[in-house]
């Protein structure tokens, strides 16, 4: 158990529809990093909080919003979901913004049908 | 462009044997690390070992070892005496500090290692 903790851990939804993945992160850490791995496109960043407020973007679509709450659990939401959302995205959390110590969930496997 | 390179989308080597897994970066931050993370077929990305632009030494951890190369700009992982259970996929990552995307990791697309009886 690497401490961040991903919810749900499989999800399977239409095109079209909205999901909420959710990201618990290790105890004192309070940078959440949102990551999306697909076939094609690979392990690409998608956004990062830090005690709350949003930090830096990637390469994050207008239709994907997340938000980092005052416990430090972050949501990633995914909107009018494509086919080609199907993915596995992680979440990994570090102490600061700055730090280099990653910590990954184990990831939320979204398969869009 | 893309600013970490692995070369190698597979790979075999034999259990025990040694295997180096290549990657090379850009950047033109002086400030940088570089991370290396295992995903195995379960899926979850394990952390490997890391090097700081500004170390001096190769990072080492356990069978796990950075052969860096900064005026290269390589920074290969070296796998001793390899076992079953190292077949997986491993990515190269790179922080650097100053850019849009903050501290976030930078991944390569990976290469697949698998070890051989």
């Amino acid at each position: 158990d690497s401490g961040v903790t991903q919810t749900p851990k499989h999800l399977i939804t239409a095109t079209g529809q909205r999901v909420t993945l959710r990201c618990s992160p290790r105890s004192g850490d309070l940078s959440v990093y949102w990551y999306q791995q697909s076939l094609d496109q690979g392990l690409q960043f998608l956004i990062q909080y830090y005690n709350g407020e949003e930090r830096a973007k990637g390469n994050i679509l207008e239709r994907f919003s997340a938000q980092q709450f005052p416990d430090l659990h972050s949501e990633l939401n995914l909107s009018s979901l494509e086919l080609g959302d199907s993915a596995l995205y992680f979440c990994a959390s570090s102490v600061g913004d700055r730090s280099y110590g990653y910590t990954f969930g184990s990831g939320t496997r979204l398969t869009v049908v | 462009a893309q600013k970490i390179t692995q070369t190698q989308p597979g790979m075999f080597v034999q259990e025990k044997e040694a295997v180096t897994l290549d990657c090379t970066y850009d950047t033109s931050d002086p400030s940088y690390g570089l991370f290396w993370y295992k995903q195995p077929s379960s899926g979850e990305m394990i952390f490997l070992i890391y090097q700081g632009s500004y170390d001096q030494q190769n990072a080492t951890e356990g069978r796990y070892s950075l052969n860096f190369q900064k005026a290269r700009k390589s920074a290969n992982l070296v796998i001793s005496a390899s076992q079953l259970g190292d077949s997986a996929m491993y990515f190269c990552a790179m922080r650097e500090g100053g850019s849009n995307s903050g501290y976030a990791l930078n991944f390569g697309k990976g290469t697949s290692l698998l070890v051989t009886p």
